[in-house]
């Protein structure tokens, strides 16, 4: 069956260092994967957009990198600060279908 | 701020009633999508419209009806609710090209819905 798994749940971390989150898919051939950020009570936000022929993104302090061979993408964001607090969320397409799946999502919660 | 502005931000409605949500963007998009959220869980597709078209529905209960009046406004018509479909309902909009959408969505603030 396909799957789309975020490693955590939640993710713990001191201001100033590296939070990763990750990734994972099953059974899927995205061409491209995106990560969103969502605030409580509101909209997912887009963060950025990797695509299969891209093996690493970057936008200010966030990373995205992207592995086919493994099915994963990693998220990194770089000195961490407590607004960085909030849900991550990867998504792929389905197939060629316009059907944009969400992964359930790792709560980052960022400590100063 | 977002360009995809959903109305209204909070409804209460009964078992019986009939209520609707809106959605509307002005970026040109061809593709509008309901998702529908549940407390710590992943937002989950409902339907997509294409070029005004309903491209997908995902098995959705008829006592959601959606709607796209033309290519900014999206409704959900919403019909003899269950208490479990309370939830946070999420408007997007997106780039379409044969089929696919081809980039991110924009995504509303949603609608939270209590059915009583």
């Amino acid at each position: 069956s396909q799957k789309i798994e975020q490693n955590s749940e939640a993710l713990n971390i001191q201001e100033g260092k590296t939070a990763t989150l990750t990734c994972n898919y099953t059974n899927y051939s995205p061409a491209y994967l995106q990560w969103y950020r969502q605030d409580p009570g509101r909209g997912p936000v887009f963060l950025l957009l990797i695509r299969e022929n891209e093996k690493e993104k970057r936008k200010e302090r966030l990373k995205v990198t992207f592995d086919t061979t493994l099915k994963q993408s990693l998220f990194h964001i770089t000195a961490s600060q407590p607004a960085d607090s909030a849900t991550y969320l990867c998504a792929l397409e389905s197939g060629n279908t316009g059907k944009l799946i969400f992964g359930q999502g790792t709560t980052l919660q960022v400590k100063p | 701020d977002t360009e995809v502005t959903q109305t209204p931000k909070h409804l209460v409605m009964g078992m019986t009633n009939k209520k609707s949500l809106k959605c509307e963007q002005h970026m040109g998009h061809r593709a509008m999508y309901w998702y529908k959220q549940k407390a710590k869980k992943p937002p989950e597709l409902m339907f997509v419209y294409s070029y005004e078209k309903l491209s997908i529905n995902e098995s959705v209960p008829s006592r959601f009806s959606p709607e796209c009046p033309n290519s900014s406004l999206l409704n959900l018509h919403l019909h003899a609710l269950q208490p479990e479909d309370s939830a946070l309902y999420l408007c997007a909009s997106g780039v379409v090209e044969a089929g696919s959408n081809t980039g991110e969505l924009f995504f509303g603030e949603g609608s939270r819905l209590t059915v009583l």
